[in-house]
């Protein structure tokens, strides 16, 4: 079966612009979190979704947000694009999204603000 | 508060030996899971292997294998037979009883030589 895609592989935007990033999970899938991948900080957890409710959210300000669609599809969009934003964000899709569930990436969304 | 620590930064090993990678977990939680995750310089994360805080057999995924510990509250990932393919990075993951965050280490770049 598919596995995750997500949609740019690449983007390059300019300060002050907004974008939009899109991730389909494994069909049957349920949960989808995001993460920001950058060589000072490491992976962070932007927020999850669960059958279109946001369960958790991580520690970034509100210009980050996410929305998660019936079909589990979910996308997040960042807002007034910082040149800290450059980033590889990463989607994960669980079935269940607890704790003794498998979490599998898709390939990320290469960002780069200018 | 939950917290992962891979103490090594870069590891070498020769193709066709073992090699450990160290990870060490911190949580409060009864339940949880661990999980160990391939990123090639490509960017995907590629998962590799899975325990449970309750599993009492150590999990084996082809030549991956997770080391276990409870009371030392560490998950080491073993190796066997590397493989040029292998050289990465490599993260030590946790996700808590609610589910949805994964929360990771810093990684270990593993670099197989011929």
């Amino acid at each position: 079966k598919a596995g995750v895609t997500q949609t740019p592989r690449y983007l390059i935007k300019t300060r002050g612009q907004q974008v939009t990033l899109s991730c389909s999970p494994i069909s049957g899938h349920r949960s989808v979190s995001w993460y920001q991948q950058t060589p000072g900080q490491g992976l962070q957890f932007l927020f999850e979704y669960f059958s279109e409710t946001q369960r958790n959210k991580g520690n970034f300000p509100g210009r980050f947000s996410g929305r998660q669609f019936s079909n589990s599809r979910s996308e997040m969009n960042v807002s007034t694009l910082e040149l800290g934003d450059s980033a590889l964000y990463l989607c994960a899709s669980s079935s269940g999204g607890t704790a003794n569930t498998e979490a599998f990436f898709g390939q990320g969304t290469r960002l780069t603000v200018v | 508060a939950q917290k992962i620590t891979q103490t090594q930064p870069g590891m070498f090993v020769q193709e066709k030996e073992a090699v450990t990678l160290d990870c060490t977990y911190d949580t409060s939680d009864p339940s949880y899971g661990l999980f160990w995750y391939k990123q090639p310089s490509s960017g995907e994360m590629i998962f590799l292997i899975y325990q449970g805080s309750y599993d009492q057999q150590n999990a084996t995924e082809g030549r991956y294998s997770l080391n276990f510990q409870k009371a030392r509250k560490s998950a080491n990932l073993v190796i066997s037979a590397s493989q040029l393919g292998d050289s990465a990075m490599y993260f030590c993951a946790m996700r808590d009883f609610q589910g949805g965050k994964l929360i990771f280490g810093q990684g270990t770049e593993l670099s197989v030589k011929p």
